[in-house]
């Protein structure tokens, strides 16, 4: 069982559209990181989030933290073509004593 | 500042062999974390460091696998014997703490022949 579901597993837009990604779970989190992967390089952080209903806004990527903080949003605006990639959630849960959880990550192309 | 740095990053190596995988963790980063990466498994955690102590190593998946971090700087992910099914990329990431937003390596690509 995955502990974090991540949808949809893969998108492909053409560039200048805009989309969402979904991160849910049924376990709450202390807090809930985006990742952001490119082939055959390690993941790099995008943001973090902690406070249910925050938003976060990283120029055209806006992120959401859900009420309950059980479910996560990325959304990206007006899509380019160096927004292909690997999107991960990961989340903390409980005291926050273990390593963080990923959810399998949404594969995304824009396409020019 | 490096980043985390892992070696090698590829390793081919026959069935029943004994592999060593390294990581150089980012300096004054106090946790480290050892990930397992394959398509149908995705990001996987193994085992996780705080102050070069073992906190959390229920994702080993066996025996044969085994970590250590005899110092703040370096730390080691060992495999034998190794396996077809241990072909997969790993990667080792480093953090202020365990609560903060990690640093990954650029990984190990392992194949197991």
């Amino acid at each position: 069982t995955q502990l974090l579901e991540q949808s949809p597993q893969f998108l492909s837009i053409q560039e200048g559209e805009n989309l969402t990604v979904y991160c849910n779970s049924s376990s709450v989190f202390s807090s809930l990181q985006w990742y952001r992967q490119e082939p055959g390089e390690g993941p790099v952080l995008l943001v973090t989030v902690v406070t249910g209903g925050e938003v976060k806004k990283l120029k055209r990527l806006t992120f959401q933290f859900g009420d309950a903080r059980k479910d996560s949003s990325l959304h990206i605006t007006a899509a380019q073509t160096g927004d292909t990639g690997l999107y991960l959630c990961a989340g903390l849960t409980g005291g926050g004593a273990d390593g963080l959880t990923f959810g399998k990550g949404t594969h995304l192309i824009i396409q020019p | 500042d490096a980043g985390v740095i892992q070696s090698p990053r590829h390793e081919v190596t026959e069935m029943g062999q004994e592999v060593t995988l390294r990581c150089k963790p980012i300096s004054g980063h106090n946790s480290l974390f050892w990930y397992r990466q394959t398509m149908m498994r995705g990001l996987e955690l193994l085992i996780y460091f705080n102050n070069n102590v073992p906190i959390d190593d229920s994702g080993m998946p066996e025996d044969r696998f085994s970590a250590k971090m005899p110092n703040a700087s370096f730390s080691t992910l060992k495999i034998q014997p190794s396996e077809p099914r241990d072909s997969a990329v790993y990667f080792c990431a480093s953090s202020p703490t365990h609560a903060y937003g990690y640093t990954f390596g650029s990984g190990t690509r392992l194949t197991v022949v």
